[in-house]
Parts: structure tokens; sequence; C-alpha cells
């Protein structure tokens, strides 16, 4: 079975801290997401990669940035965490080339709070 | 730029009947995919079925079909015998086609299967 594994399900971080929140792909992958859920608003594309050492913005990239040194791992950075990140955020994993969401894997997701 | 529509934040229905999600969707692009999501309070994103825009037939999952009318860009969910493991986020989504893999969603529907 593919698997998307968030190393954090829940974390609590102060406001102004440094944020890693970790994913990891065990398929060879190509593509890899962030994405950003809450209430109301549904599901919202932060950033992606096509490839190691790649990274494209998605919707809502600010104040955030990515990091792909690997092709299985895709980091999420809050540099300077603020209380409007406070979220739940997603980790996708695709390969290449499909075009088809059957092959769109998602990860269990990790609950941020900043105070 | 997509857009995707759920006009239903919140639904409820007894188990065994028939419910209807709703989804209306805008783009320019004549090649596309469609998918409905449903996310159970574990929180996992699971593919529940898809929609190649280029098919006229509607596509059907075992109890879940859906009513794709591409002139009306409309793309709803119909779970037929409802059961309680069906209660969850439904998340409706778009991609482009040519091999783009990135997600557009909608807000989500809350349903709710009542005993």
């Amino acid at each position: 079975d593919v698997k998307v594994t968030q190393s954090s399900r829940y974390l609590v971080k102060r406001t102004g801290e440094k944020v890693f929140l970790e994913c990891v792909q065990d398929m060879d992958h190509e593509n890899m997401f962030w994405y950003r859920q809450d209430p109301g608003l549904g599901l919202r594309l932060i950033y992606f990669s096509y490839d190691v050492k790649m990274k494209e913005k998605g919707d809502i990239p600010e104040g955030y940035s990515v990091s792909r040194e690997k092709k299985e791992r895709f980091s999420l950075i809050l540099e300077s965490a603020s209380t409007n990140q406070t979220s739940m955020y997603l980790c996708a994993s695709s390969p290449r080339g499909t075009g088809l969401g059957n092959t769109i894997y998602f990860g269990e997701g990790s609950w941020l709070t900043v105070v | 730029a997509q857009t995707v529509t759920q006009s239903q934040p919140e639904m409820s229905v007894q188990e065994a009947e028939t419910v209807t999600l709703s989804c209306t969707y805008d783009t320019s692009e004549n090649n596309y995919y469609l998918f409905w999501y449903k996310q159970p309070p574990s929180r996992q994103m699971i593919l529940v079925i898809r929609q190649e825009a280029y098919k006229q037939q509607n596509a059907t999952e075992n109890r879940f079909s859906v009513n794709f009318q591409k002139a009306a860009k409309s793309f709803s969910l119909k779970i037929s015998d409802s059961q309680l493991g069906d209660t969850a986020m439904y998340f409706c989504a778009f991609m482009r086609g040519f091999g783009n893999e990135k997600l557009t969603f909608g807000t989500g529907t809350r349903l709710t299967i009542i005993p």
C-alpha cells in the first residue's frame, strides 16, 4: 500500500517560531503537494513540487516555504509562525503524468496550533 | 482559474436512504477531470469516484454514482442505501487535463447518516 506519512499529527507552537512540517512518501512519486484545510474554505494548495529541488507556488504561498532535497521527502516551513496559520495541513503525492486523481494519495494531516 | 462550489455545508439523512450532494464548477478548459473525495473523522482523504470530462457516461462505483452535466458544469454525487460509515466530509474537486495533477477543491459538505 502507498503510504504518505506526516511525522507530526498535532503540534502547538508559539508565535514567531520556525515550524517544520515533514512529509515522506514511499512510492517514488514525482509530485508532492502541501494543502491547508480550514472549515468553510475546503483545501487550498500552498506549494507543490514536480521533482527534486523543484517547487512552484500554489494559491496561498504567503508565509510559507518548502524544501525538497530528496524525492521522497517534502517539507513545509513556516519561517515565523503566526496565529492565522493555525490549521490542518495535508500532504499528498502522485506519480507524474497520469492525470488521474485516483493516484493522488493523502497523508493523515498535521494539526498545527499557533499560540 | 478554476472554481469549485459546494452549496450545501451540511446534510443529514436516515440510514438506508438516498442522498445527493451538489457541486458546480467553472472552467474554460475542455479537457479535465472531476472527483469526489471523502474525509471521515479519521482525516484520511479517500477517493470516492472520478469522472473524465470527455466521457458522457456517468461514473458509478457500487453505491456511489454521479450526475455529470457538462454544459451546466454540474457534478453531483448520489449515495444510495446510505450507511453509517458514509458519515464524513465530502469534497468535490477539479483537475485540469494534460498531466497537470493539481486539484482544486470545493468547500466541502458534512454528511451525517442518522441511525
